[in-house]
């Protein structure tokens, strides 16, 4: 079946740029997500991606994907304390099923 | 719009107790689903349903029971908990058609218990 993976932990510091990555496997992906959950909440979509693109930005975010090699990309430039949370890689594949990594804990130390 | 919203917030149970998560979504949506959330396990996908009478299962059901008798609601049966159902659950729901980004939003989340 489809599987997304993704590093559990991240540390940067406050002011660096913080790249999160993600590898998924089903080739007939049509769109990637990128999730945020901070403490206690439910996930929030932060960006997505079309799978015709290479690269999207949205202000201090940008997402890179490579569908040659399945890898897609969360670039956080300028990282802050507020970005401390979780962030879940998603692929949207066959019979519109989304599938969701296991979250990269992303901790910004001051 | 309220979004998503589910209750209660948390809730303990004891072992065989039964109990019903409410989720309730105002934004419309066809496709609308439950997940649960174990620490470092990411999220695991217990049922969905597509549309008002249709439900369907997802990665780990067994346990669970759902309904879907308005476009609105999708509540989550627990029946005979254990002890392996604590867990963080979040209902979800999104517009999903062929030519959307099917984003999903996701509630608050129920922090459940069973001891």
């Amino acid at each position: 079946g489809e599987d997304v993976e993704q590093s559990l932990f991240l540390s940067v510091r406050e002011g660096d740029s913080s790249v999160i990555n993600c590898t998924y496997t089903d080739s007939s992906s049509t769109y990637l997500y990128w999730y945020k959950q901070e403490p206690g909440a439910g996930l929030q979509l932060l960006t997505y991606i079309f799978s015709n693109m290479d690269m999207k930005q949205d202000q201090r975010l940008t997402v890179l994907l490579n569908k040659k090699d399945k890898h897609l990309s969360l670039r956080i430039a300028d990282t802050q304390t507020g970005d401390s949370a979780i962030y879940f890689c998603a692929e949207r594949g066959g019979y519109q099923k989304v599938t969701f990594g296991i979250g990269t804990k992303l901790q910004v130390i001051p | 719009n309220a979004g998503v919203t589910q209750t209660p917030k948390f809730r303990i149970l004891k072992i065989g107790q039964s109990m019903t998560l409410q989720c309730t979504q105002d934004m419309n949506h066809n496709y609308m689903y439950w997940y649960r959330q174990d620490p470092g396990m990411g999220l695991k996908l217990i049922y969905y349903s597509v549309g008002a009478g249709i439900t369907d299962k997802g990665e780990v059901p067994n346990g669970y029971n759902v309904s879907r008798s308005t476009t609105e609601d999708f509540p989550l049966r627990l029946e005979l908990a254990a002890p392996s159902q604590t867990s963080v659950y979040f209902c979800a729901s999104s517009y999903s058609n062929r030519g959307g980004t099917d984003t999903q939003y996701f509630g608050p989340g129920t922090r459940l218990t069973v001891l």
